[in-house]
């Protein structure tokens, strides 16, 4: 799987948008970007996939940039319930061995 | 409701014991997962089950055992020989095939202390 790079900690105004970054430069085209979050001593939780195409659900956006190299997720309007560290994954779709979750980024949301 | 659950919450045993974590899913998914999580870190792989009565080595399964007889169930032993079990545990389920997102559901984790 390719490796990620995330920045350690990041902070954000409650209400803003919360943009958190990934750097996944040496994905191959059959690779999809997954993002996970865990707040504090839980389970992490599945947010949002994509291929290349931007997506969105209920809980965020993600937006990859066009040569598949980088990601952004979105979080449009965050809550204080949104603080959590945050990881970006990225794997073939469908694989049954594990996922590699690397130390993600630790989102504090501001009142 | 479906869903993982994983008992007990908070686990104390002296070192030298082994100690057995539970992992129970409802969600028909084939396969299943251990992770161990350290402070501070991510999560890493023990061992997986992609089916009934077979099992894989994850990146650490030094010092631990799994066995898979229900679909339902796949409990972790630490024992002995794990030198440092101190950790938060966590259970992890999901569907296979290339046809499928891979997401993976996960339990709320155990935290075993050993002193």
């Amino acid at each position: 799987d390719a490796k990620t790079t995330q920045p350690t900690s990041m902070d954000c105004a409650e209400g803003r948008a919360a943009n958190l970054p990934c750097n996944h430069s040496t994905i191959s085209g059959n690779e999809y970007v997954y993002w996970y979050r865990q707040i504090h001593s839980q389970g992490p939780q599945y947010i949002i996939h994509g291929l290349k195409n931007n997506e969105t659900n209920e809980m965020a956006s993600l937006i990859i940039t066009e040569d598949r190299k980088s990601s952004t997720l979105i979080l449009p309007h965050a809550t204080l319930r949104d603080t959590a560290v945050y990881y970006c994954i990225v794997r073939v779709r469908g694989g049954a061995d594990g996922l590699t979750f690397g130390k993600g980024t630790h989102l504090i949301i501001q009142p | 409701d479906g869903g993982i659950t994983q008992s007990p919450k908070y686990l104390f045993r002296k070192e030298g014991q082994n100690v057995t974590l539970s992992c129970e899913q409802n969600l028909n998914h084939d396969a299943m997962y251990w992770y161990r999580q350290d402070p501070g870190q991510g999560l890493r792989l023990i061992y997986y089950s992609q089916i009934v009565n077979d099992f894989q080595k994850g990146d650490i399964a030094e010092g631990y055992s799994v066995s898979r007889e229900k679909k339902e169930s796949f409990p972790l032993t630490v024992t002995s020989a794990q030198k440092n079990p101190t950790a938060f545990y966590l259970c992890a389920s999901s569907i296979v095939g290339t046809a499928f997102i891979y997401e993976q559901y996960f339990g709320p984790g155990t935290r075993l202390t050993v002193t």
